[in-house]
């Protein structure tokens, strides 16, 4: 049973263009989501967050939209460069349930920015 | 600021043998969680260490047992191995901090177990 579902195994986009990369969870305890993105050999290195209070975060080239009702995040990269490609993994906690933060992740979406 | 750093990097073993991953914990945070990530997989929580005590674990068997020390290093170990077992291991570790706050997790590069 997937908690969190990336769809999509892979992704290719021009350089300066966007990248938009998705996300679905089932689990309404979930409160907060994060972003990873992962090159190989490396572990998998923090992007960027979002409490469920909130609807959007930003930065820089980065942003998170968090869509609640229907249960969806998504992540866009503007503009989109060709060190961005990496496989980049959503990932979700319960917060609020004290200091057990175990991250719940998807399969990955391997991004592919071509120059 | 030194990372999180894991040994050994790759680790191949025989089924039913018995491994031990290790993993240092970045300067300054005090939990460590330890994932499994299968080929083609996200990575799969195994277990939380907070103050030498498990704190919280994922569905996985006893045989899965760990350790964190008082410098909040920690070992992950596996008894009984099996083929399932082949995967990468990761650590990660943050700073638990007050209430209310979020700290993120920093992983390290892991560790590649093959079991044969």
């Amino acid at each position: 049973d997937q908690q969190v579902k990336q769809n999509s195994p892979s992704l290719s986009v021009q350089e300066g263009r966007i990248s938009i990369l998705n996300c679905d969870y089932t689990n309404s305890m979930f409160d907060y989501f994060l972003w990873y993105k992962k090159y190989p050999a490396e572990g998998p290195t923090f992007l960027i967050s979002i409490s469920s209070i909130k609807d959007k975060n930003e930065d820089g080239r980065f942003t998170v939209f968090l869509n609640k009702s229907a249960k969806h995040l998504s992540l866009h990269i503007v503009p989109s460069q060709p060190g961005d490609s990496a496989v980049y993994f959503c990932a979700a906690s319960v917060r609020s349930g004290g200091s057990n933060y175990k991250l719940t992740f998807g399969k990955g979406t391997l991004l592919t920015v071509n120059p | 600021e030194t990372g999180v750093t894991q040994s050994p990097t790759h680790l191949i073993k025989t089924r039913g043998q018995q491994v031990t991953l290790r993993c240092s914990s970045q300067s300054g945070h005090n939990t460590v969680s330890w994932y499994q990530q299968a080929l083609g997989q996200g990575p799969q929580f195994i277990f939380q260490y907070y103050r030498e005590e498990e704190n919280g674990r994922g569905n996985f068997p006893p045989r899965f047992s760990g350790l964190q020390f008082p410098n909040y290093s920690s070992e992950l170990n596996v008894n009984a191995l099996e083929l399932d077992d082949s995967a990468l291991y990761l650590c990660a570790s943050r700073s638990e901090g007050q209430p209310g706050t979020y700290n993120e997790q920093f992983f390290g590069p892991g560790t590649r177990l093959t079991v044969l």
